[in-house]
């Protein structure tokens, strides 16, 4: 089945550094991938859509130059935190949707980082 | 606009009973919809996806059916084994290029 690889697991950065955390496909091709960012005991909140070759989409509230998102192949999405605060501290999941068509196509997660700035 | 819901929020059973969870979603028309499987500190496990012109799915002791007419659909755990606490999402997909819609989700416990 598909398979989404997403690192680092963990982090830990100082205040006002920057973390990258890639998403990767490893099966499939994923024209469209998705970040989300999910608060202890709640549900998933959608951050940004990444598209294949073009800016990425973001949901209203989220700070596109804080949260850089760079999808640079149809395997590969990066989301870079910028000057990292505690308040950004938190689970970031990725997930994509197979480029194929067709309602039997659903989304692959990552396994989600877990970044922590002290 | 699309909404899922989720009940119940939380559940304990005993070991070895079967259980049902409920999602529902407000507007009928949907590609498909997913339930999923989320372990703490970790990602998204695909259960089931059901596309929109079936009715239900099985994996295993797992049975996900769809009513897209009522807006609804189930997961049935049967034989709950203590491996299966986690929380359970269901995912809506209104269209073929649209995102996922999440419920809340229901966390499940199972007691040994």
């Amino acid at each position: 089945g598909a398979v989404v690889s997403q690192h680092p697991s963990r982090v830990i950065c100082k205040s006002g550094t920057s973390v990258k955390i890639e998403c990767r496909s490893l099966d499939f091709q994923a024209t469209t991938m998705f970040w989300y960012r999910q608060f202890p005991k709640q549900s998933l909140m959608l951050m940004a859509t990444s598209n294949e070759g073009s800016k990425a989409t973001y949901e209203q509230g989220v700070e596109k130059d804080k949260f850089l998102i760079n999808h640079a192949s149809l395997t590969l999405s990066t989301l870079t935190v910028t000057s990292a605060h505690p308040e950004d501290s938190s689970f970031y999941i990725c997930s994509a949707r197979d480029r194929g068509v067709g309602p039997s196509y659903g989304y692959t997660f990552g396994s989600g980082t877990r970044l922590t700035v002290v | 606009k699309q909404e899922v819901t989720q009940i119940p929020a939380a559940l304990s059973v005993p070991e070895g009973e079967n259980l049902v969870l409920n999602c529902s979603f407000t507007d009928s028309a949907i590609y498909n919809l997913q339930w999923f499987r989320q372990d703490p500190g970790k990602g998204l496990t695909s259960l089931l996806l059901i596309q929109s012109s079936q009715r239900e799915q099985t994996s295993g002791r797992l049975n996900a059916s769809l009513d897209k007419s009522s807006g609804r659909s189930t997961l049935y755990i049967a034989a709950s084994q203590p491996g299966d606490s986690a929380t359970y999402l269901c995912a809506v997909r209104p269209n073929r290029d649209d995102k996922i819609i999440f419920g809340k989700g229901t966390r499940l416990h199972i007691l040994p």
